[in-house]
């Protein structure tokens, strides 16, 4: 089984800067990475696939960017509905396996 | 738009069952794969079980396998979870996931809402 480690756990960001999350692989899953966002109370949200293509309606803000086993979500300029756990989950291999999530919450 | 509705969720009782159920609606729900995926209260996600469209490829996680079955009716654009042997570890919101179909590989791109399946006595 493919291991995701995300960090930080925790990130504290003002609102307009820029957020940087990363996720780490136990072994390499190319380029096939994604990356989910979950409010509180909501559903996970599906933003980023393929470790840098944005899903449908994703705003520009939102970039994904590594191969192999590290990746970074980044997210410029936050807005208050960034403020969430952002997850990242890897669809190289089976099981599919996410990591524990990073909470970006606000400084 | 698609939409994802989870229900059957509830109090069951170590070693008992639950059935849950997902409704789809807003696309062709024969045509696309889906699979569950839950969290444990204050915990991350947890991919459990997956089924392509047609029912030929069924994949689950180790902590279910054998205890839980998927299953689908694509005349009636639903999904199911048929959740055996329950344990309290299996304490968890359940997210029905719709995947990604524009590429290889499995992502969700549409979840639903979630039910609350609680094991306890």
């Amino acid at each position: 089984e493919i291991v995701m480690t995300q960090s930080p756990a925790t990130l504290s960001v003002s609102p307009g800067e820029r957020a940087t999350l990363s996720c780490r692989a136990s072994q390499s899953v190319n380029s096939n990475l994604a990356w989910y966002q979950q409010r509180p109370g909501q559903a996970p949200r599906f933003i980023i696939y393929g470790v840098s293509t944005r899903a449908t309606g994703i705003p520009a803000r939102f970039s994904g960017t590594g191969s192999g086993t590290e990746f970074t979500l980044t997210i410029s300029g936050l807005q208050s509905e960034d403020f969430a756990v952002y997850y990242c989950q890897q669809y190289n291999n089976w099981p599919l396996t996410f990591g524990g999530g990073t909470k970006v919450e606000i400084k | 738009e698609a939409q994802l509705a989870a229900s059957g969720g509830g109090l069951a009782q170590p070693g008992g069952s639950l059935r849950l159920s997902c409704a789809a609606s807003g696309f062709s729900f024969s045509s696309y794969s889906m699979g569950w995926v839950r969290q444990a209260p204050g915990k991350g996600l947890e991919w459990i079980s997956y089924i392509s469209g047609s029912s030929t490829t069924i994949f689950y996680a180790d902590s279910v396998k054998g205890r839980f079955t998927i299953s689908r009716d694509n005349a009636e654009n639903s999904l199911y979870l048929q959740m055996n042997s329950l344990r309290a570890e299996d304490t968890a919101v359940y997210y029905c996931a719709r995947e990604y179909m524009e590429v290889g590989g499995v992502q969700f791109d549409y979840w639903g809402q979630g039910t609350l399946v609680t094991v306890s006595s």
